[in-house]
């Protein structure tokens, strides 16, 4: 099956640092990668798709000044919390999408960032 | 726009019982996908079972099937003969206009 990896699965930074989280896909190509955040004991929430090659397309409320994402190649995405707070501390999960019937997207194991 | 709920925020089930977690959705999307997902505390997100909205018969895969009303706009998962280790999170979620929306969620506890 289709394997996506994340690192680091955890991190704890001070606040003010910034943390950069990628998201590998390890035997397959995607073209599309989605970056989500769950709060805990929440869904969770599409922060933004990201396409290779291309600007990243972030959701409403979503700052893409703060939440930097680099699709770089096709195996490889990166989302930085720039001068990360600690309300931004949250479980991050990256998936890939791998197109077909159906579409179907491969989750990453997510990346716990705690900002003290 | 499209909307996604689950109205169950949690539920206890006895071990070897069969449990129905409710789905229902909105979307105007004519073609779409509706997907359940397991997370255990560990985190992961553990695909499931899918349902397209075109497809004529209910999915099953394993001990998982979707009971899926087009018509009602609902696509529940059934369990059967739960095990302990069932014990997670469970999100229904649809895939229309390119994107992927999770329900809330609903936290299942298997009991012995």
């Amino acid at each position: 099956g289709a394997v996506v990896s994340q690192h680091p699965s955890w991190v704890i930074c001070k606040s003010g640092t910034s943390v950069k989280i990628e998201c590998r896909s390890l035997d397959f190509q995607a073209t599309t990668m989605f970056w989500y955040r769950q709060f805990p004991k929440q869904s969770l929430m599409l922060m933004a798709t990201s396409n290779e090659g291309s600007k990243a397309t972030y959701e409403q409320g979503v700052e893409k000044d703060k939440f930097l994402i680099n699709h770089a190649s096709l195996t490889l995405s990166t989302l930085t919390v720039t001068s990360a707070h600690p309300e931004d501390s949250s479980f991050y999960i990256c998936s890939a999408r791998v197109a077909g019937v159906p579409d179907t997207q491969y989750f990453g194991p997510g990346t716990r960032l705690t900002v003290l | 726009a499209q909307k996604i709920t689950q109205t169950q925020p949690g539920m206890f089930v006895q071990e070897k019982e069969a449990v129905t977690l409710d789905c229902t959705y909105d979307t105007s999307d004519p073609s779409y996908g509706l997907f359940w997902y397991k997370q255990p505390s560990s985190g992961e997100m553990i695909f499931l079972i899918y349902q397209g909205s075109y497809d004529q018969q209910n999915a099953t895969e394993g001990r998982y099937s979707l009971n899926f009303q087009k018509a009602r706009k609902s696509a529940n998962l059934v369990i059967s003969a739960s095990q302990l280790g069932d014990s997670a999170m469970y999100f229904c979620a649809m895939y229309g206009w390119g994107k992927l929306q999770f329900g809330a969620g609903t936290q299942v506890v298997v009991t012995p």
